[in-house]
């Protein structure tokens, strides 16, 4: 009955590998979201997407791409992963416009190599 | 460009105390600001919101304010419990569609 799921939970890859973290979330929201938290957990927006389009994209470099099928999904494609992109990778989603509260994932822990 | 504070970055309390986290922001004119909680390994669950019209908000022992003039936040937590133990987060958010700013978060720990 997860409202915000995140495959996988662990992700433990080698430098210059390419990988991916998928989102889903059952709970009707027209707006998802991709953060990332470092070392020192600071939490910092990626990107964010209404209605499949893309509306908030921070300075992310264009090896990150993400995608969204549908509504309820947004997946996180990462190429050529550096020792950086070390981090927990949050998916959240919320209901645009309303200003409501954004509804996170357990986080995806990607250990590059 | 929006900034959020949190300090101090650690507190450690007995349990039973009241206690109030502190948050502030550089832009005062926000369009809400929500309290989260991040346990350990964990996602991040949201406590409170304040939409900017509103000074405070209250749920269970806690109590969320907003004073946008002064650019602060606070959290208050009444008799605090071991349980309570978690990563508290403060994010502004400066209009209906725009992002959410994080603090870097108090890690507060309630000693038994």
């Amino acid at each position: 009955d997860t409202a915000v799921s995140q495959t996988p939970k662990y992700l433990v890859t080698q430098m210059g590998n390419d990988k991916s973290i998928k989102c889903e979330q059952n709970l009707g929201h027209d707006t998802m979201y991709w953060y990332k938290q470092d070392s020192k957990k600071f939490l910092k927006i990626m990107f964010s997407y209404n209605n499949k389009e893309l509306i908030i994209n921070e300075t992310v470099p264009n090896r990150f791409s993400p995608k969204s099928p549908d509504k309820a999904h947004l997946n996180l494609h990462i190429n050529s992963l550096e020792l950086g992109d070390s981090a927990v990778y949050f998916c959240a989603s919320s209901r645009m416009g309303s200003g409501e509260t954004q509804y996170f994932g357990p986080g995806t822990r990607l250990l590059v190599l | 460009k929006q900034e959020v504070t949190q300090i101090p970055a650690a507190l450690s309390v007995p349990e039973g105390e009241n206690l109030v986290l502190n948050c502030s922001f550089t832009d005062s004119a926000i369009y809400n600001l929500q309290w989260f909680r991040q346990d350990p390994g964990k996602g991040l669950t949201s406590l409170l919101l304040i939409q900017s019209s509103q000074r405070e908000q209250t749920s269970g022992r806690l109590n969320a304010s907003l004073d946008k003039s002064s650019g602060r936040s606070t959290l208050y937590i009444a008799a605090s419990q071991p349980g309570d133990s978690a990563t508290y987060l403060c994010a502004a958010r400066t209009g209906a569609n725009s992002k959410l700013t994080f603090g870097k978060g108090i890690t507060l720990s309630v000693r038994p």
